[in-house]
Parts: structure tokens; sequence; C-alpha cells
């Protein structure tokens, strides 16, 4: 089965660091484009980075540029976000998620792990 | 910066065709894709390139992109389609703020 769980959320101080794993089985990280998406409460879905098959390329959304770090680990198909410098505009549910192979939607999401940036 | 504007809600009955709308600057240069967001749970990919449909999606759910706006359309609409929908502008990744589609 195809499927992604992500962990590494939590409650942390604005200024503070988190880094969020997402796990990947039934296919492997690096024969896809990866994305997280987040959603602050109430919200809609916002993109914020994504990490090319090869891992050459990433790219994030401009408020997260310099804060936020996407990197994979191939051996343990799993795919992390750093996230340092937060800010309370950061709370959302993050959603790791698979990119189509043949690209034009993402077809794969995990159940979401909820980060809080409050003192 | 990319926007999409989408309609809050629609509402629609039973057995009925429901339609939300997209609009962007030249999304119909672009690829189109629609999300499916029920209370508590992940968002679902219902539509993606424009028209195409993962499997396991039924044929109720069509989708279509031209101009400024791309439609997703639901026809014979059923009590388990009431979600949020969200479009995507797929070469900037950028979501619509979704749809409150209510079926009444």
């Amino acid at each position: 089965e195809v499927q992604l769980v992500e962990s590494g959320g939590g409650l942390v101080q604005p200024g503070g660091s988190l880094r969020l794993s997402c796990a990947a089985s039934g296919f492997t990280v690096s024969s896809n484009w990866m994305s997280w998406v987040r959603q602050a409460p109430g919200e809609g879905l916002a993109w914020v980075a994504n990490i090319k098959p090869d891992g050459s390329e990433k790219y994030y959304v401009d408020s997260v540029k310099g804060r936020f770090t996407l990197s994979r680990d191939n051996a343990k198909n799993s795919l992390y976000l750093q996230m340092n410098s937060l800010r309370a505009e950061d709370t959302a549910v993050y959603y790791c998620v698979r990119e189509k192979t043949s690209g034009g939607g993402m077809d794969v999401w995990g159940q979401g792990t909820t980060v809080t940036v409050s003192s | 910066s990319y926007e999409l504007t989408q309609p809050p809600s629609v509402s629609v009955s039973p057995g009925q065709t429901a339609s939300i709308t997209c609009s962007g600057d030249k999304l119909g240069d672009k690829y189109a894709s629609w999300y499916r967001q029920k209370p508590g749970q992940s968002p679902v990919l219902v539509i993606y390139q424009d028209t195409k449909r993962p499997s396991g999606i039924p044929e109720r759910f069509s989708g279509s992109n031209s101009g400024k706006t791309a439609t997703l359309t639901i026809s014979g609409t059923q009590a388990m389609d009431e979600a949020d929908y969200y479009c995507q502008a797929w070469d900037s990744k950028v979501f619509g703020g979704g749809t409150k589609l209510t079926v009444l």
C-alpha cells in the first residue's frame, strides 16, 4: 500500500525550531517530486516546498525561504522539513505529499502533523 | 504572486449538477488540478491535468480549463460529495481559497 506518515509536529515557541519527518512506503521517494503542503487552522491549503526526484532542485514559497530546508534520506525512504525561526503564522497542519509521476497533481497525502507556534 | 479565486460556497440539490469555478490570470495556459477535503481528513486528488480522473474517482467528476477559468463539475451530486474543494495551478503549485460544497 502506498502511504506517507508524518511525524515531528508539536508546540514550539516563536523563534524556535522543529524537524518534520515523512516516512514513505509502497513507493520510493526518490522516484517522484515530493512536496510539503500546510493548512492553517480553519484556512485553505498552501504549498510550502518541493524537491526534485534526483534532489538537484528544491523550491520554497517566499514566506519560508531562508527559514525552512527540505531534505531527503533515500536509505530510509524519508523526507524531512527543517523549520527554523518559526513564527505564529507557521502554525498549521503540515502534509507530506507525493506529486504524480506524470505531473499535474498531488496524488498521495499523509495524515498530517500539527505544528503550533505559540508562547 | 499568482492568485486563484474560488466562490466560498456552492449549494446543490441531490442528483443535480454542481459546478465550482476557479479563476486566475491565463489559467487556461496552465494545468489545473482539483482536491476534495472532508472534515478532519486529508485532501484527495479528484482531477489532474485539467480533465483527468485518478483511479477510484467516480465518473461523475469532470473538469475543464480554458481562458481564465477552470471548472470542476459534479454530475448527479450525492450527499457524500459534500466537502471543501480546492483548485490548484500546477506550475506555481498555488491553491485557490477553497469552496464549500453543500448538498441539500
